[in-house]
């Protein structure tokens, strides 16, 4: 069975600093898959890592891949206050039609 | 990029009715549609995975008499509730693959509360 773990679920931090959310797989996927989900919304496409040592950065968010120790990780530098939100990641299941497992989230919230 | 529609956003039903939710691709081909449920402060959960033209799998535990789902098209997929109770209270968000198994687009979901 495909796990997803993410820590921290919970994450209090205050601006401008920087910090890190990681997610660890169970099993070889090469597809991993960050998403932001504001209250009461979807789910809003972040990154698509597609092979070992991927790295991608978009603003203040930065994910990389390493598929030999099945880790991911979501890097913030200096927070803003409109980065609070619940991060998923998530990992293609290959043996439910590509369908994703998605780790708890991790629930940011970002203060003065 | 690609567009998922769900209709309706939100519906809140009598217990015992049946609700349907529709999820439609707007401007690509889904060749497969995957429906997910999320309890309140919870992750999401794959419920059933359907292609078009053919019977949705269903994850363990998900009753397929009760999640009736339909990929009638390549732009539509709909998951019906039946006979609904309050447990079914829940968020539903589908999402749809084209031919790029890379990409999966969400829905905007459907807050479902039956009373």
């Amino acid at each position: 069975e495909l796990k997803v773990e993410q820590n921290p679920l919970f994450l209090s931090m205050q601006e401008g600093k920087n910090y890190t959310i990681y997610c660890n797989y169970s099993t070889t996927s090469d597809r991993l898959y960050w998403y932001r989900q504001d209250p009461g919304k979807s789910l809003e496409s972040l990154f698509v890592l597609l092979s070992n040592g991927a790295v991608k950065q978009e603003g203040r968010l930065m994910a990389s891949l390493d598929t030999k120790a099945r880790l991911s990780t979501l890097h913030i530098t200096a927070a803003v206050h409109d980065l609070s939100a619940t991060y998923f990641c998530a990992v293609v299941n290959s043996n439910s039609g590509y369908a994703l497992n998605f780790g708890k989230g991790t629930s940011l919230l970002v203060t003065p | 990029g690609a567009v998922v529609s769900q209709h309706p956003s939100w519906v809140i039903c009598k217990s015992g009715t049946s609700v349907k939710i529709e999820c439609r691709s707007l401007d690509f081909q889904a060749t497969t549609m995957f429906w997910y449920r999320q309890f309140p402060k919870q992750s999401l959960m794959l419920m059933a995975t359907s292609n078009e033209g053919s019977k949705a799998t269903y994850e363990q535990g998900v009753e397929k008499d009760k999640f009736l789902i339909n990929h009638a098209s390549l732009t539509l997929s709909t998951l019906t509730v039946t006979s609904a109770h309050p447990e079914d209270s829940s968020f539903y968000i589908c999402s749809a693959s084209g031919q790029n198994r890379n990409e999966q687009y969400f829905g905007p979901g459907t807050r479902l509360t039956v009373t």
